[in-house]
């Protein structure tokens, strides 16, 4: 299985900061990794996919990065709905795995 | 717009089998577009991929989980679902269904709980 490590497993921010997630895979994934955002009880949402697509309807805030085995995920101009937990997901190859979770508190 | 609803019980006995539904709205489970799934969240906990059913009872499963998983659908109810069986505590979680489209979950229902407990 290809495992996936999320830094840092939290991080503190204020609304207007800018903040970066990173995500790293132990094989190169070709960018297959795609983001979530979950508040707490509810599903999560897709942010990303494909390392850097924004999916519809996210704020053009978010963006993502990375190749190889190495991502981020940046959010800039924190607004107060984006503190959150967020998730890195590889699709590279099954079974798909998730990383452990960042959580965003304000 | 797609959309998902998960049902069944809350609460599983240990050594018994979970059984889950999820109707879904707004797509097929029958075309070839998304691959139908389940995951699930233990409490404080990360998510883990369950497995999914594509087109034609296509199936693939967690291989950690797939000696005990069966993920089946029903194209004239528009559902698929899940059956774990003999289920400990470990399992106990919400349970998320969830359309997979070019391998990212698109889109997903609310969750259920779900307890193995006696």
């Amino acid at each position: 299985d290809i495992q996936v490590t999320q830094s840092p497993s939290s991080l503190s921010a204020s609304v207007g900061d800018r903040v970066t997630i990173t995500c790293r895979a132990t094989h190169d994934i070709s960018s297959s990794l795609a983001w979530y955002q979950q508040t707490p009880g509810k599903a999560p949402k897709l942010v990303l996919y494909a390392a850097s697509r924004l999916q519809s309807g996210v704020p053009y805030r978010f963006s993502g990065s990375g190749s190889g085995t190495d991502y981020a995920l940046t959010i800039n101009s924190l607004q107060p709905e984006d503190f959150a937990t967020y998730y890195c997901q590889q699709y590279y190859s099954l079974p798909y795995t998730f990383g452990q979770g960042t959580k965003l508190e304000l | 717009q797609v959309q998902l609803q998960e049902s069944g019980p809350g609460l599983v006995k240990p050594s018994e089998t979970l059984s889950l539904t999820c109707n879904v709205s707004g797509a097929s489970v029958s075309s070839k577009t998304y691959y139908w799934s389940w995951l699930r969240q233990p409490p404080g906990k990360g998510l883990e991929w369950i497995g999914y059913i594509y087109y034609g009872g296509i199936t693939s499963y967690n291989p950690s989980l797939k000696s005990r998983v069966t993920i089946s659908s029903a194209s004239s109810k528009n559902q698929f679902s899940l059956q774990l069986t003999s289920v400990t505590a470990a399992d106990t979680a919400v349970y998320y269904c969830a359309g997979l489209f070019h391998g990212h979950f698109d889109y997903w229902g609310q969750g259920t709980p779900v307890t193995a407990s006696s």
